[in-house]
């Protein structure tokens, strides 16, 4: 069956810092990725998504950036972490190739403070 | 471009009473429309999905929901609430794009 990992589970981190959050998936191929992020009372934001290696979609101009380095891992990162940074980070994945009728599975999330 | 409306971000019923959360959508094709569930501090995970089968659809923890197409909506209802379906729901929309797209979410409070 299939899971995703996502760490840290929380995270403190000074303004000004870097950032960097994993996300993995097991047990299927070439998904298709993403990073959420979630702010109260606003939902859930898309933020990157990707469809093979190296190919990353940006929705959200921003202070953050993602990169696919292998087919089952995706990375979000920061150089310098703003206040407005702060959140609640979510990595999901979904089958690709098969239309969207199926659902996107996702990590536990990540609380990203920023102080 | 898909969107998704959620009516009230705070929704309150008494323990045994009717929930109805409601989930309105605009897209130019037909769209796929999923319910999620999300407890404090967690992921999110599926209660249901619509993909164009059948127009009522029956999700885990005996929750449903009814894609309208004449009133562009997907409300989810349960019969009975309990204790332990108190936590965040997100509407969201999908049409083949690889996007999901959410709604803001609404809180359920379930009063003892």
């Amino acid at each position: 069956s299939q899971t995703i990992h996502q760490w840290p589970a929380t995270l403190v981190q000074p303004v000004g810092s870097p950032l960097s959050l994993e996300c993995t998936v097991e047990g299927t191929s070439n998904p298709n990725l993403y990073w959420y992020r979630q702010a109260a009372g606003r939902g859930l934001q898309l933020l990157f998504y990707s469809v093979g290696i190296g190919q990353i979609s940006s929705e959200v101009p921003q202070n953050l950036s993602a990169s696919r380095p292998q087919d089952r891992q995706f990375i979000l990162s920061s150089k310098k972490l703003l206040l407005s940074d702060s959140g609640f980070y979510l990595c999901a994945w979904s089958e690709a190739g098969i239309g969207m009728n199926t659902e996107a599975f996702f990590g536990q999330g990540t609380r990203l403070t920023v102080v | 471009a898909q969107s998704v409306t959620q009516l009230g971000s705070h929704v309150s019923v008494s323990e045994g009473a009717l929930v109805l959360l409601r989930c309105n959508y605009s897209s130019s094709v037909p769209p796929y429309l999923f319910w999620y569930v999300q407890y404090p501090n967690q992921g999110l995970q599926l209660l249901l999905k619509y993909t164009s089968a059948a127009t009522l659809v029956k999700g885990i923890n005996g929750f449903e929901a009814e894609f309208k197409k004449s009133e562009t909506s997907f409300h989810l209802t349960k019969p009975s609430a309990h204790m332990s379906d108190a936590a965040e729901y997100f509407c969201a929309v999908s049409s083949g794009t690889y996007k999901y797209i959410f709604g803001t979410g609404t809180r359920l409070k379930v009063l003892a």
